[in-house]
Order: C-alpha cells, then structure tokens, then sequence
C-alpha cells in the first residue's frame, strides 16, 4: 500500500543545532507540505513544492528550508533550531488538480529544542 | 487574506449525544471546504469535503453542509461514540489555489464519555 512515512518521529536537539526530518510518500504526488501542530494555532504550512525543483514558502518559513530533488522526497531543514521551532511537524502530500486538498498525512515528527 | 475559524474546544459529549462543531471561513469566490480529523497519536485524516455551495460532504455519520450565505460549514454527527473522541480541524481550499496549499482552523478537541 503507498504511505507517507516521517522520520525521526520523535528528536531532542539543542539550541543552534542543524536538524532534518525526512518526509517520503509512495504515492507518487506531485505535491508536498510541511506544516507545523501547536496548540491553539492549529496547522500552520510551513513550505510546499508542486513538483521535482519546485518550493514555496508558506506562512511561518523563516528558520526553515526545503529541496526537492525527487518526487518522493521532502526533507525539512531547520538551518539552527530554536526552542521557538519547539513543536510537531507533519509532512503531507496530495495529486494536483480536482483531488487537490484531499492531503495524506504522515504520523508527524515531534521535535523539542532545549 | 483567507482564513478559517472553528468553535474553541474542548467539548466534551455523553456517547449517543449530538455533536456540532461550528466553522465559518473567510476567502473570496466559492472555496473548497474539508473536514479533517486527528486521532491521538496519529496524523490527519480527511473525514469529508465539499467543492461548492449547498453541497453536502458526509462520511462515518458525520455531515457538514456548504453555505455560502453564512460562509459556513458546520461538522454534525447525530449520535457520537467513545471512538470519536479526536480533534477536527476544519480546512479551505481558496479558489485561486490549484495546487492543494490549506489553510486551517485551529482545530477542536472532541472527548466522548461512555
């Protein structure tokens, strides 16, 4: 069966430190999001991609970065992590066009900065 | 700019107690409108759509109706069980955006006692 799968999904890291979460869909979208759970905030998209070399900025991107190197994969990129990055992160994909919206989850990376 | 606002949660039910969940929406044109639940410990899942006004999006005896003169689109459920104990995240697709991006409410904790 395809799935997207998210890795680590549990990570500590300290202040200042480089961080990566994987993001892989067997789906074979097109396109792809990363967003980040906290409370009373809700989702919030972080960045997203249409497409091989394709990546956006969504509305909480700064600290964050992403490449798109194949259809599969997503990682994100938290350049030097911040106890304010402090939070859950779910990657999902979707098909473009009439299913677009109809997005599949991964079971979220929880990541906590001292 | 687009948004989307859901009732503040926690609600807590009796099983077999009707449930609505209050969303409204604020975006230009006729958006796509989603219901997505999570489950603890898990990512999300979409429960139900609807792509135009007065369309009806139902699954696993939940409902939301689309309407367009309220801008509105309200999750029920006549009748919840333990199981249904999640948090619901209400979602628009805007009309300009093609590609699948989200914009969600901040999401409301459901919890069903026996």
């Amino acid at each position: 069966d395809a799935e997207i799968t998210q890795s680590p999904r549990h990570k500590i890291t300290e202040t200042g430190r480089q961080v990566t979460l994987a993001c892989h869909q067997t789906w074979n979208h097109n396109n792809m999001f990363w967003y980040r759970q906290d409370l009373g905030h809700g989702l919030r998209l972080i960045h997203y991609s249409y497409g091989v070399q394709d990546t956006n900025k969504g509305e909480v991107s700064d600290g964050y970065s992403v490449s798109r190197s194949n259809t599969e994969d997503l990682p994100l990129t938290l350049e030097s992590a911040a106890s304010s990055q402090t939070s859950v992160y779910f990657c999902a994909s979707s098909d473009p066009g009439l299913l677009a919206g109809e997005l599949f989850f991964g079971e979220g990376s929880r990541l906590t900065v001292l | 700019g687009d948004s989307v606002t859901q009732m503040e949660g926690p609600v807590t039910l009796s099983e077999e107690a009707f449930l609505t969940i209050n969303c409204t929406y604020t975006a230009t044109g006729y958006p796509s409108l989603f219901w997505y639940v999570q489950y603890p410990g898990e990512g999300l899942q979409l429960l139900l759509k609807a792509t135009k006004a007065d369309d009806k999006g139902s699954n696993k005896g939940f409902e939301a109706t689309y309407r367009k003169e309220t801008t509105s689109f309200h999750l029920e459920k006549g009748s919840v069980q333990v199981s249904d104990s999640a948090v619901y995240f209400c979602a628009l697709r805007a009309v300009h955006n093609q590609g699948g991006k989200l914009i969600f409410g901040q999401g409301t904790e459901l919890s069903v006692k026996p």
